[in-house]
């Protein structure tokens, strides 16, 4: 079962970029990496996934190097409402769901 | 995407008692999940709900404590059974996107608190 570890917070400005990382040293050869984002009061919202090396969509860039073993989801130009918590979650729905495991999390906080 | 909704959205229990939450999706799905999300903590995966068969659960977590229902492809419940303050957690389902491998769509999560 892959643990996943993630800092617990992190503090940014407005317009910086975040990046944030994810250790799963025993993540599985058919394990996907996902990252969520989650607010107050809701469920988790997906973000970004890839299996290896860089992943790039519209809100943010996932890399992951060739060991898998971390993986670094990066924010570019953060802005307020990017304060959330940030999860990454290891595993593979294929399987049957079996196995997901969630990060520790990481609180964003994005201040002016 | 996929459209999640759950009942209650929250609720206050006693200490013994079974609480049963509704998972409603507004699209045929293969797999639901159930996931637990202590006070400030991270999620963990309760049990996978296939239609047609017996939910698989996760380590640490049985079926007479937490019995699943999944009548059709759109619908599933989550009992807590004898509950404890132990409990006292936000219950979140979830379905795996029909667009992305590995992609899961979450419901609001219902909050319940044991006392």
């Amino acid at each position: 079962l892959a643990k996943t570890t993630q800092p617990i917070s992190m503090d940014s400005y407005e317009g910086q970029e975040v990046n944030i990382t994810c250790s799963h040293n025993n993540i599985a050869t058919n394990d996907y990496i996902t990252w969520y984002q989650q607010f107050p009061s809701q469920g988790p919202r997906f973000i970004i996934q890839g299996y290896k090396t860089k992943v790039t969509n519209e809100v943010a860039s996932l890399f992951i190097p060739a060991d898998r073993k971390s993986s670094t989801l990066s924010l570019p130009r953060v802005s307020l409402s990017d304060t959330a918590v940030y999860y990454c979650l290891v595993g593979d729905l294929t399987g049957g769901g079996n196995k997901l495991t969630f990060g520790t999390g990481t609180q964003l906080k994005v201040e002016l | 995407s996929a459209v999640i909704s759950q009942k209650p959205s929250r609720d206050i229990c006693q200490r013994g008692t079974s609480l049963t939450i509704q998972c409603q999706v507004d699209s045929q799905v293969t797999m639901m999940f159930w996931y637990r999300q202590q006070p400030g903590q991270s999620l963990t995966l309760i049990a996978t709900a296939n239609q047609g068969s017996e939910a698989t659960y996760e380590s640490g977590f049985v079926i007479d404590k937490f019995p699943i229902s999944r009548p059709n492809l759109t619908f599933s419940t989550l009992t807590v059974s004898n509950m404890s303050p132990e409990d006292s957690s936000i219950y979140l389902c979830s379905v795996e996107s029909s667009g992305r491998t590995n992609e899961q769509f979450f419901g609001p999560g219902t909050r319940l608190t044991v006392l």
